[in-house]
């Protein structure tokens, strides 16, 4: 069974500049994730998706951050205009959604984003 | 709220010899608990949950953790350390409604 896909694994930027990461998750998994994981701490949740539906963005920076999850399968994030605080590793996870508090998530590798 | 304390963010302990990751959270309902382990570049795999069923609870590569809601401690244990055990470990908490929370992480170095 092929795994959480990520792509790119590695990104370097200025800031003030866009970037955007994509996701593949496990076939026939209906929620996906995207969390944030700074050097040094545990992963933070940006936003959940049920399908193509937002379930929880509360910790997403909407001024500069967005995603999308186009008919419920592949995922992009995107962020503009990075700042140097953004440098991390984004993670995506899937589930097969039955129960979003027990379910077990399923990570990809993550993308390496450095902001100069 | 909910919330995860991880004490030690880092640990060493010599091959063969008992792993032991200890895990506190704080949690106004009850509780799910869950560890994951982190290689190199790699990203987070679930070693095993704890979903309100046994409260010893055993996962793969031979660890097990036992739920204490007195102590509110999820501490993960394994009796025998193993050099391919070396890896950052993540202790999180959800609960009904609310989404998953980690802790800061235990890199568990493991001597020859």
């Amino acid at each position: 069974e092929a795994g959480v896909a990520q792509s790119p694994r590695y990104k370097i930027i200025e800031k003030r500049q866009s970037v955007a990461f994509w996701c593949n998750p496990i076939s026939g998994h209906a929620t996906l994730y995207w969390y944030q994981q700074i050097l040094g701490q545990g992963p933070k949740l940006l936003i959940q998706f049920q399908n193509n539906g937002v379930v929880d963005d509360s910790q997403l920076p909407k001024d500069r951050f967005s995603a999308e999850r186009l008919k419920g399968v592949d995922s992009t994030l995107k962020i503009q205009p990075a700042k140097l605080e953004d440098s991390a590793v984004y993670l995506c996870a899937s589930s097969l959604g039955g129960d979003r508090n027990t379910d077990t998530q399923y990570f990809g590798p993550g993308t390496r984003l450095t902001v100069l | 709220a909910q919330s995860v304390t991880q004490l030690g963010s880092h640990v060493s302990v010599s091959e063969g010899a008992l792993v032991l990751l200890r895990c506190n959270y704080s949690s106004s309902v009850p509780p799910y608990l869950f560890w994951y382990v982190q290689y190199p570049n790699q990203g987070l795999q679930l070693l095993l949950k704890y979903t309100s069923a046994a409260t010893l609870v055993k996962g793969i590569n031979g660890f097990e953790a036992e739920f204490k809601k007195s102590e509110t401690s999820f501490h993960l244990t394994k009796p025998s350390a193993h050099m391919s055990d070396a890896a950052e470990y993540f202790c999180a908490v959800s609960a009904r409604g609310r989404q998953l929370t980690f802790g800061s992480g235990t890199q568990l170095t493991v001597l020859p």
